[in-house]
């Protein structure tokens, strides 16, 4: 079966270090997506791509950066990792089309900035 | 700006009908979503509304007043299982999602 698969799971870093999460679809999907989800607040969008070698920056981008070199995978990378980064990560997916709005969601990574 | 509303935490009986209510205020419209998210767990798709009126979907349906800005997720026949965050999103002219906060449904016996 078809999933997408988020890894690590769980993450403690400190601050200032770099951390990447991992994100593979095997859907092929063209569109992919990073959220955050803190307490208290909806889904926000931190970055997205609609298919190989683009990316865009979504609301709350600020200290993020992915790369999508090939269909399955977007990573999403904390440059220097800050406590206000500490939340839940989900990466998402899409089949092709702007409008569709049915995302499958990978099973989040938990990620503590000490 | 903008924005969706719904209540932070509802509460209802086992085998009752429950609403949960959303209000939107968005750039453009392209259709409003709802997700389930089971605790520690990803949201999954529940449905998608573009035009005014009714989806019935089982035990679920799902009502959009393009007009009034303002949809809702119906639960019938409910079960405990169905004790759960639900995710209002609207899509705007960017084909952007906008999320709500959620609302924690919890199920009493």
């Amino acid at each position: 079966d078809a999933e997408i698969t988020q890894s690590p799971r769980h993450k403690i870093t400190e601050t200032g270090r770099q951390v990447t999460l991992a994100c593979h679809q095997t859907w092929n999907h063209n569109n992919m997506f990073w959220y955050r989800q803190d307490l208290g607040h909806g889904l926000r969008l931190i970055h997205y791509s609609y298919g190989v070698q683009d990316t865009n920056k979504g609301e709350v981008s600020d200290g993020y950066s992915v790369s999508r070199s090939n269909t399955e995978d977007l990573p999403l990378t904390l440059e220097s990792a800050a406590s206000s980064q500490t939340s839940v990560y989900f990466c998402a997916s899409s089949e092709q089309g702007r409008e569709t709005g049915e995302l499958f969601f990978g099973e989040g990574s938990r990620l503590t900035v000490l | 700006g903008q924005n969706i509303d719904q209540p932070t935490e509802m509460t209802a009986t086992e085998g009752a009908i429950v609403q949960i209510n959303c209000t939107y205020q968005t750039s453009g419209f392209n259709g409003l979503f709802w997700y389930q998210q089971h605790a520690g767990e990803a949201p999954t798709f529940l449905s998608y509304n573009v035009l005014d009126g009714l989806e019935e979907k089982g035990r679920f349906s799902s009502f959009l007043s393009r007009s009034k800005g303002y949809s809702y997720l119906l639960l019938k026949e409910l079960q405990m299982k169905d004790s759960a965050s639900y995710l209002c999103a609207a899509m705007d002219s960017n084909y952007q999602l906008i999320w709500g906060a959620g609302t924690k449904l919890i199920i009493k016996p």
